[in-house]
């Protein structure tokens, strides 16, 4: 079935240093990957996506690339900010047709000033 | 364009009882979809409606149950309550028509807790 790891949390980083959290996938066919944040109080929201192989996803300074090779889809940012500090959701789009998504864990991205 | 409205946030129920949650999609969405999240689960999906029917469904036990009216708004319905039910629920909704594109707009949540 389809599934997605993350690396555990919470990740604690100083304003300005470089971000990545790692996530790996297990799918049948080809899915979409997705990167979605929660903020503190708030609902999810879509961060970043790619839809095929090598496709780059990227928003707001965060970066992804689909990595078939390595069913991996890691998130990537230079330099942090404290505003960044939220929930970060690694998903997969399911083949079982519908709007469904597989979510990892969660990853909590915590930085300091 | 009002987002994906949930009510209500909070609510503390006993074991044995029962609660319905209520969701309300974007203007325009017919896709209704509900998540459970909890710190050592992450976010598990339920079930998903779309145009007054379930179309997909998760691995809970028919203790959880949905519905979604014909102006879209749905309600998830829990009964016999259990301790290990706490727990954020999510609701997101999407257009629901064509391809999916990955983007699922989801409300604040309905925190649970189950005392």
């Amino acid at each position: 079935g389809n599934s997605v790891t993350q690396m555990e949390g919470p990740v604690t980083l100083s304003e300005e240093a470089f971000l990545t959290i790692n996530c790996t996938y297990t799918a049948t066919g080809y899915p979409s990957l997705f990167w979605y944040v929660q903020y503190p109080g708030e609902g999810l929201q879509l961060l970043l996506k790619a839809t095929k192989a090598d496709d780059k996803g990227s928003n707001k300074g965060f970066e992804a690339t689909y990595r078939k090779e390595t069913t991996s889809f890691h998130l990537e940012k230079g330099s942090v900010q404290v505003s960044d500090s939220a929930v970060y959701f690694c998903a997969l789009s399911s083949s079982e047709g519908g709007n469904k998504l597989v979510f990892g864990a969660g990853t909590i991205l915590r930085v300091k000033s | 364009k009002a987002g994906v409205t949930q009510t209500p946030r909070y609510l503390i129920k006993t074991r044995g009882q029962q609660v319905t949650l209520s969701c309300s999609p974007i203007s325009g969405h017919r896709s209704v979809s509900w998540y459970q999240q909890t710190p050592g689960q992450g976010l598990q999906f339920l079930f998903e409606y779309f145009s007054e029917t379930q179309r997909n469904k998760g691995n809970f036990p028919g203790r959880f149950s949905g519905r979604q009216f014909s102006n879209s708004r749905s309600e998830m319905n829990v009964s016999t309550l259990e301790l290990g039910d706490s727990a954020l629920y999510l609701c997101a909704s999407s257009l629901g028509q064509g391809i999916f594109t990955g983007e699922l707009f989801f409300g604040e949540g309905s925190r649970l807790t189950v005392l």
